[in-house]
C-alpha cells in the first residue's frame, strides 16, 4: 500500500518568494495535518484539515495557508518567504479522531 | 493544550531494556497517550497509544499510572536500529510534539 506522499522532497527558494507543497494521503483517509520541523527541534502543528474542512490551526502567521481537495489531497502555501521559514515541512494523514498518524518524508524547504 | 516533558537524552547498549518516562500532568480526561519514534530527515513513526493500564504490541509496551500525570515506553532489548528521537503527546489528534528523547544504543 502507499503511503502518504509529498512533492517535492527538495526546495530552494529566496526570500520574499512563495512556495506550494503537495500532500497526498492514505486512501482512505480524511484527515490530513502539516507540521513544521526546524533542525533539532519536534515537529510543530500548522494545520489540519478533515472532509475538506480546517479543523484547527497552529501559532503560525497568515503567510500559511492550506487547502484539502475533494479527493483528500492538501497544499500548503506560504507566502513572504523567510529565512526562518527553512525546515522540514511534513505532512500527516488518518482516519480522523484518535486514529493514528502516518506521516510522509516530508519536503526539506531551504529559503537563501 | 497539554504538554509533556521527557529527558533530552538517554543512552543504552544493545540487548538491554530501555524505558523512557514521560511526564503530562495536565492531561485532559479525554486525551490518549501516543508515542512515536523519528530517524533523522524522516517522519515520525507510530509506535503505541494507550489511555490507562499497559499497553503492549509487537515493539515496545506502554505503562500508565491511575492518576494518568505519567507514562512509561518501554522497548525491550534495544538494537542499534533503535537510536533516534522518542516523542510523547498527549493531545488526540493536534499532535503537539515536545523536543523528544534522543537515545543512543551502543554496540
Amino acid at each position: 500500500d502507499a503511503g502518504v506522499t509529498q512533492s517535492p522532497t527538495h526546495l530552494i527558494k529566496t526570500r520574499g518568494q512563495h512556495v506550494t507543497l503537495r500532500c497526498s494521503p492514505i486512501s482512505g483517509h480524511k484527515s490530513v495535518s502539516w507540521y513544521q520541523q526546524v533542525l533539532g527541534q519536534g515537529p510543530q502543528f500548522i494545520f489540519q484539515y478533515y472532509e475538506k474542512e480546517e479543523r484547527g490551526r497552529g501559532n503560525f502567521p497568515d503567510r500559511f495557508s492550506a487547502r484539502q481537495f475533494p479527493n483528500y489531497s492538501s497544499e500548503l502555501n506560504v507566502n513572504a518567504l523567510l529565512l526562518g521559514d527553512s525546515a522540514l515541512y511534513l505532512c500527516a494523514s488518518s482516519l480522523g479522531g484518535y486514529n493514528e498518524q502516518f506521516f510522509g518524508p516530508g519536503t526539506r524547504l531551504t529559503v537563501l | 493544550l497539554a504538554k509533556t516533558t521527557q529527558p533530552i537524552s538517554m543512552d543504552s547498549y544493545e540487548g538491554q531494556e530501555v524505558n523512557i518516562t514521560c511526564s503530562h500532568n495536565n492531561i485532559a480526561t479525554n486525551d490518549y497517550i501516543t508515542w512515536y519514534q523519528q530517524f533523522p530527515s524522516q517522519g515520525p513513526r507510530f509506535i503505541i497509544q494507550g489511555y490507562k493500564t499497559k499497553v503492549t504490541n509487537e515493539v515496545a509496551s506502554l505503562f500508565i499510572p491511575a492518576d494518568r500525570k505519567s507514562s512509561t515506553l518501554s522497548l525491550p532489548r534495544v538494537s542499534l536500529s533503535d537510536t533516534a528521537v522518542y516523542y510523547c503527546l498527549s493531545s488526540p489528534d493536534k499532535l503537539i510534539f515536545g523536543t523528544g528523547t534522543r537515545l543512543q544504543v551502543f554496540p
